[in-house]
């Protein structure tokens, strides 16, 4: 079956812009997370969605927000771009909510913020 | 909250013998451990999963132990070769509330 596909794969962005990223799930998968990678911090968790609700979210500031729609696939949106925003963002999608299960994860969109 | 310390940025192991990975937790024992390698430029693998209530798992040359008392998982990968050079990250739940925190990894290389 057809993997995590993530788009686009590269984006430049300027500060103050904003910015949509786009994850399609692995088919009948309902749970897709996100995640921030910087070589410094790691990785973070952004938020989980599951069934079209956020079920879980981590410490970023009201600039990243989320959604899923009924087919399960996902976006992340950035406002306001900040040069420290620039980072590997990765979904990862699940068959259930949470950490009891394997997670697949996409190759990532790589946000650069100039 | 919950910290995640992996013992080392990076780590060198001769071809043949085994690596062995530590992920450290500080506070509670997590439901749920897993761990997932990720090569340059891609995103992360799922490699194996651990339960609270299990002490040892095993896939193939993997294998991984989970230790409640210390509050450490090791990750052992036998008879090394050098594909297995990879960033090997460790993640479990925040707070039992499935909040997800990954360690910053171990970069393993395996020298011929």
């Amino acid at each position: 079956k057809a993997g995590v596909t993530q788009t686009p794969r590269y984006l430049i962005k300027t500060r103050g812009q904003q910015v949509t990223l786009s994850c399609s799930p692995i088919s009948g998968h309902r749970s897709v997370s996100w995640y921030q990678q910087t070589p410094g911090q790691g990785l973070q968790f952004l938020f989980e969605y599951f069934s079209e609700t956020q079920r879980n979210k981590g410490n970023f500031p009201g600039r990243f927000s989320g959604r899923q729609f009924s087919n399960s696939r996902s976006e992340m949106n950035v406002s306001t771009l900040e040069l420290g925003d620039s980072a590997l963002y990765l979904c990862a999608s699940s068959s259930v909510q949470g950490l009891n299960t394997e997670a697949f994860f996409g190759q990532g969109t790589r946000l650069t913020v100039v | 909250s919950q910290k995640i310390e992996q013992n080392s940025e990076a780590l060198n192991i001769q071809e043949g013998k085994t690596a062995t990975l530590t992920c450290n937790y500080t506070n509670y024992s997590p439901a749920y451990l897993q761990w997932y390698r990720q090569d340059p430029g891609r995103g992360p693998v799922f490699l194996l999963l651990i339960r609270e209530n299990e002490k040892e798992k095993r896939k193939e040359r993997l294998k991984v132990t989970f230790d409640t008392t210390l509050k450490q998982s090791l990750f052992h990968i036998t008879a090394s070769q050098p594909a297995d050079s990879a960033t090997y990250l460790c993640a479990l739940d925040s707070n039992r509330d499935d909040k997800i925190i990954f360690g910053k990894g171990t970069r393993l290389h395996i020298l011929p």
